[in-house]
């Protein structure tokens, strides 16, 4: 079974400096890895896809397969980043598991002014 | 275009009553998932439903049940509620072939 990890449930930062929250996966075959985000009081929404490799809000992530990770980075914080951040691991992509979507635990960021 | 809605948005039940959280969606979506979201856990899948009629358990379904109404609704109930199920529940929904889950805004119970 395919498990998300992430290992800091709260990060601090300053504006301006960089950030990167870890994530961490297991899964035997090829999974499609996301960043959720839920700023307070709404929504959960996808930040991005590591298969679009895109750049959204000033945030990245490379999927590592050798380190098995998929972590997002920031170079400069702003205090609108402040957020929970969810990782996410959808296997066989493509395949048969109707889009059933792992979730990590979760890690709140908190980017001071 | 609503997306996805869920209600109630707030509920408060005492230890053994029943009650049913609605999902409802506006966007053609085929899948339908229910999610609980705790502290330190993240997001665990509860049920979910690939398509109209068919409905199939996640990693934590035990004291749930759902039903596909339709294509648009998906709802879940709680028989007999219990304090372990004091939680937000997010319902989510994605069309076929793309990656893509649209959530709803959550529904915050509290079993006491």
């Amino acid at each position: 079974a395919q498990r998300v990890t992430q290992p800091e449930k709260l990060l601090s930062v300053f504006k301006g400096a960089p950030v990167e929250l870890k994530c961490n996966y297991s899964y035997s075959g090829s999974p499609e890895l996301f960043w959720y985000v839920q700023y307070s009081r709404q929504r959960l929404q996808l930040l991005l896809r590591h298969i679009s490799r895109e750049s959204i809000k000033g945030f990245t992530a490379d999927l590592n397969k050798g380190e098995t990770s998929f972590h997002l980075k920031k170079p400069f914080a702003q205090e609108e980043d402040s957020a929970m951040y969810y990782c996410a691991l959808l296997p066989n992509a493509g395949g048969t598991s109707y889009g059933k979507l792992t979730f990590g635990q979760g890690t709140i960021l908190t980017v001071h002014p | 275009n609503a997306g996805v809605t869920q209600t109630p948005k707030f509920q408060v039940l005492k230890t053994g009553q029943s009650m049913t959280l609605q999902c409802a969606q506006d966007m053609n979506h085929n899948s339908m998932y229910w999610y609980r979201q705790d502290p330190g856990m993240g997001l665990r899948l509860i049920y979910y439903s690939a398509s109209e009629g068919t409905t199939d358990k996640g990693e934590v379904p035990n004291g749930y049940n759902v039903s596909r109404l339709n294509k648009r609704e998906f709802s879940l109930r709680l028989e007999s509620a219990a304090p372990s199920q004091t939680s937000v529940y997010f319902c989510a929904s994605r069309i076929q072939g793309y990656y893509g889950y649209t959530f709803g805004s959550g529904t915050r119970l509290t079993v006491v």
